[in-house]
């Protein structure tokens, strides 16, 4: 059973930082695209940013409300993806999501999200 | 950026109805489509892909078409546990992912 379960949200004041963490399990974690999705309270849902399989290049890309204050991360090793949160903001309060990607292009399956608050 | 835009922004059906939801794209995404459902509390789940796969273990009564700008999300006849938020997302070169605004599917 796929399994994906984020860690790592909480009470954060603005200009601070915060490392996500998602523990993966259930299939073949080093083969797979990655990505991390918000939702901020009420509203509807923002792709935040990627990482593709060391196989594929492991690059990553970012949404522009985000680039260069997020940084995403793998260790294939641990089954674990990473989100590098820094200069937060109050608009970047959101539950955070990491999902699975599958044909490059869908988010097949998804963690349970975890909550990341900006305020002072 | 290609835009999403999902119609209606709330819909009131009854158990048993058929509910049609529309999805439009600024340009043509080809049949880069997929809808997902979200309910309280939880997660989205894919639903349908390729604008008209369904995903794995999904009703037969969730069906998807369209290609090019326009897209729709048909359910055939709504069961209890359908009523929830319903979000397109496309795929293209950048961003490479977008969502639309989502349609809120309410019990009237």
């Amino acid at each position: 059973e796929v399994q994906l379960v984020e860690s790592g949200g909480g009470l954060v004041k603005p200009g601070g930082s915060l490392r996500l963490s998602c523990a993966a399990s259930g299939f073949t974690f080093s083969n797979a695209w990655m990505t991390w999705v918000r939702q901020a309270p009420g509203k509807g849902l923002e792709w935040v940013g990627r990482i593709k399989s060391k196989t594929d290049g492991g690059t990553t890309d970012y949404a522009a409300p985000v680039k260069g204050r997020f940084t995403i991360s793998r260790d294939d090793s641990k089954n674990t993806l990473y989100l590098e949160m820094n200069s937060l903001k109050t608009e970047d309060t959101a539950v955070y999501y990491c999902t699975r990607v599958i044909k490059s292009s869908y988010f097949d399956y998804w963690g349970q999200g975890t909550l990341v608050t900006v305020s002072s | 950026e290609i835009v999403l835009t999902q119609s209606p922004a709330t819909l009131s059906l009854s158990p048993g109805e058929r509910a049609t939801l529309s999805c439009r794209a600024s340009q043509s995404v080809s049949s880069y489509l997929a809808w997902y459902q979200q309910k309280p509390g939880q997660a989205p789940r894919l639903l349908v892909y390729d604008a008209s796969n369904r995903a794995t273990g999904i009703p037969a009564r969730f069906s998807g078409s369209g290609s090019a700008t326009d897209f729709t999300l048909t359910i055939s006849s709504l069961e209890p546990e359908d009523f929830a938020v319903y979000y397109c997302q496309q795929r293209s070169n950048w961003p490479p992912y977008t969502f639309g605004q989502g349609t809120k599917l309410e019990i009237k």
